[in-house]
């Protein structure tokens, strides 16, 4: 089964430096990538999605990520951070070998100081 | 607006009392989900829907219970036998199937 990894369960970061977000997932042949943001108490957000082509994929409000298919990697970055990017951010995998079911890791809560 | 409603946004109930959370979408989607988040667990799935009248169970299905009679909506039923109910809960649609998800608000549900 697809299994979800997010290497950081919290990261904290002063304004205007840059974040990295990691995420792994287990091999598979097919599957598409996707970083979404979560603000309390509220649903998710979509920030950028890797379904196929280059493999640097620019999303929302700065974000970016890259796939790398052979370390099965989808890293979140962004080079300078606000305080309104305070939040928790999930990398999520549809492998459409098991039927597209969308697997979640378990989110990075990410703390941005002044 | 397209979208996806969930209702209601919060939910009170009793030990041992089945419980219903709405989930409908305007957006067409053929998918639809349903997870569970706790704290510090990310999203676990409970089921899914890939087309009208048929769904699959996720990765914690047991105690939980879902219909899909119409496009539009995917009810999920917290029954007695779930152990643990109380949690964020959070629907989702997609089409096709497997593309990227739009979400509801979510329903925070306390068994008490």
């Amino acid at each position: 089964a697809q299994s979800v990894t997010q290497l950081d369960s919290q990261v904290p970061v002063f304004e205007e430096a840059p974040v990295e977000l990691r995420c792994n997932y287990s091999s598979s042949v097919s599957v598409y990538l996707f970083w979404y943001v979560q603000y309390p108490n509220q649903g998710l957000q979509l920030l950028l999605k890797y379904l196929s082509g280059s493999t640097l994929v620019k999303g929302i409000n700065g974000f970016e990520a890259e796939f790398n298919k052979s370390q099965t990697s989808f890293h979140l970055r962004k080079p300078s951070v606000h305080i309104s990017d305070t939040a928790e951010y999930f990398c999520a995998v549809s492998d459409r070998a098991a039927g597209n079911k969308l697997t979640f890791g378990g989110g990075t809560r990410v703390l941005v100081k002044p | 607006d397209g979208g996806i409603t969930q209702s209601p946004k919060y939910l009170f109930r009793k030990e041992g009392q089945n419980v219903t959370l709405s989930c409908e979408q305007n957006l067409n989607h053929d998918a639809m989900y349903w997870y569970r988040q706790d704290p510090g667990q990310g999203l676990r799935l409970i089921y899914y829907s890939q087309i009208v009248n048929d769904f699959q169970k996720g990765d914690i299905a047991e105690g939980y219970s879902v219909s899909r009679e119409k496009k539009e909506s995917f009810p999920l039923t917290v029954t007695s036998a779930q152990k643990n109910p109380t949690a964020f809960y959070l629907c989702a649609s997609s089409t096709p199937p497997g593309m990227e998800a739009f979400f509801g608000q979510g329903t925070r549900l306390t068994v008490v």
